[in-house]
């Protein structure tokens, strides 16, 4: 089963408003990032918080993490329709497991 | 280009049939991983290498799935025998562990359709 649980499945905002996207795991993790997909293509990926990090700014997103609670949320600013994509939290949670366990994604739709 | 990069993209193929697959991964990177994602869903983790050794295997991965990086370099993927059911993206990636852990960056992905 999958690590991550991301919600909501869906989001559509107009252009220029905030876009704000949550991510429940289950485990201790070492780091979590947030990745971007375009529909049929691969995955960018957009910023990596470290387990002892609160909060992290990367131009127009922001990503907060709360371990105590297992959640994550990114907040991406000032959307664009360019900003039309899925996209996914993905827990790496180190030693003794190797890989990024990703969660289902959220769909965001930003309306010009 | 000094991305991941997949090969082929698009693949098409009868129930039955054997595929491979090759990934290119960003050549300072150790690690890669293949994944596979089904429409509407995030990627599964299939496998991983750190240079040439195989060294996780997801129970996804069935005997007909193979995979290897010989040289530490570049991987294939291979799904012997396909069923309707392998129908999915795989994508592979890649990232550099070391004393500070990294992201990994996808290839764009090969998507295959069985038929």
């Amino acid at each position: 089963s999958q690590q991550g649980e991301e919600d909501p499945q869906a989001l559509s905002i107009q252009e220029g408003e905030n876009a704000t996207m949550n991510c429940s795991y289950k485990t201790s993790i070492n780091n979590l990032q947030w990745y971007r997909q375009n529909s049929g293509r691969g995955l960018v990926h957009l910023i990596l918080i470290r387990s002892n990090e609160r909060e992290k700014h990367s131009g127009r997103l922001r990503v907060t993490l709360d371990t105590s609670k297992k959640s994550s949320s990114l907040l991406i600013t000032a959307s664009r329709a360019a900003d039309t994509a899925s996209y996914f939290c993905a827990t790496d949670v180190g030693t003794g497991a190797n890989n990024l366990f990703f969660g289902t994604g959220t769909r965001l739709t930003v309306i010009p | 280009d000094t991305g991941v990069s997949q090969d082929p993209r698009h693949k098409i193929t009868k129930r039955g049939q054997n595929v491979t697959f090759r990934c290119d991964p960003i050549s300072e990177h150790n690690r890669l991983y293949w994944y596979r994602q089904t429409l509407g869903q995030g990627p599964e983790f299939l496998t991983y290498f750190q240079n040439e050794a195989q060294l996780e295997k997801s129970r996804l991965l069935s005997d007909r799935f193979s995979a290897e990086r010989p040289k530490g370099s570049f991987s294939t993927l291979e799904i012997q025998r396909t069923e309707q059911g392998d129908s999915a993206m795989y994508l592979c990636a890649s990232s550099f562990r070391g004393a500070v852990n990294t992201e990994a960056f996808f290839g764009q992905g090969t998507r295959l359709t069985v038929v």
